[in-house]
């Protein structure tokens, strides 16, 4: 899996949205990338995951740079329940997700 | 409600002992992965089965086996236990034999060894 790199922790007030940055420089042409998000005391959730266009589903949009070096995970409006570890992971053609240490998003009321 | 069930919940559990985590995937997948993740390791991938064969190996002790079965559940199975094996163990489970188009995880087992 290609690395990815992201930044340790975050802070983002309720209600504004939050873009959580990932690099992946050496990611292939062929390699999707991928966010997940683990809340505390719970397994890990799949986010969204896209390849060369941005994508969007009902919980976020991905944004990925147009060289595939790095990409952006929005949340439109952070709550609460948003609180959690995001994991950005690229290179999911192999058999199995690497994951790093992730983004610790912390939500202020 | 993800749709995979692992059992049980907790486990507590001496040194020396042997115990089995049990992984039901989700509904038509037919792959099961195996992670591990402690407080200062974050999620480490142990091992995959993909419709009751094995298809890679992780970071997965030799004390350490799994199987899936033809009912394509999971089981872990944990021996010579020691502290250090203390952790949350992750089951997930995949359409497909990888993660391409996303992986749904269980709730996890926590397994205390004293």
């Amino acid at each position: 899996d290609a690395k990815t790199t992201q930044p340790n922790s975050m802070e983002s007030n309720e209600e504004e949205p939050v873009h959580l940055p990932c690099n992946h420089s050496t990611i292939s042409g062929t390699d999707y990338i991928h966010w997940y998000r683990q809340l505390p005391s719970q397994g890990p959730e799949y986010v969204i995951h896209g390849l060369t266009s941005n994508v969007n589903n009902r919980m976020a949009s991905l944004a990925i740079a147009e060289d595939r070096k790095s990409s952006t995970l929005i949340l439109h409006r952070a709550t609460l329940r948003d609180a959690a570890v995001y994991y950005c992971i690229s290179g999911a053609g192999s058999y199995q997700l690497t994951f790093g240490k992730g983004t610790k998003l912390s939500v202020i009321p | 409600d993800s749709g995979v069930t692992q059992t049980p919940k907790h486990l507590i559990t001496a040194t020396g002992q042997r115990v089995t985590l049990r992984c039901s995937p989700r509904s038509g997948d037919l792959s099961v992965y195996w992670y591990q993740q402690s407080l200062d390791q974050g999620l480490q991938f142990l091992i995959q089965y993909y419709n009751g064969e094995e298809r890679a190996k992780g970071n997965i002790l030799e004390r350490f086996s799994a199987q899936q079965f033809p009912d394509l559940h999971s089981e872990l199975n944990l021996s010579s236990l020691e502290l250090g094996d203390s952790a949350l163990y992750f089951c997930a489970s995949s359409l497909v034999g990888t993660g391409l188009y996303g992986y749904t995880f269980g709730s996890g087992t926590r397994l205390t060894v004293v």
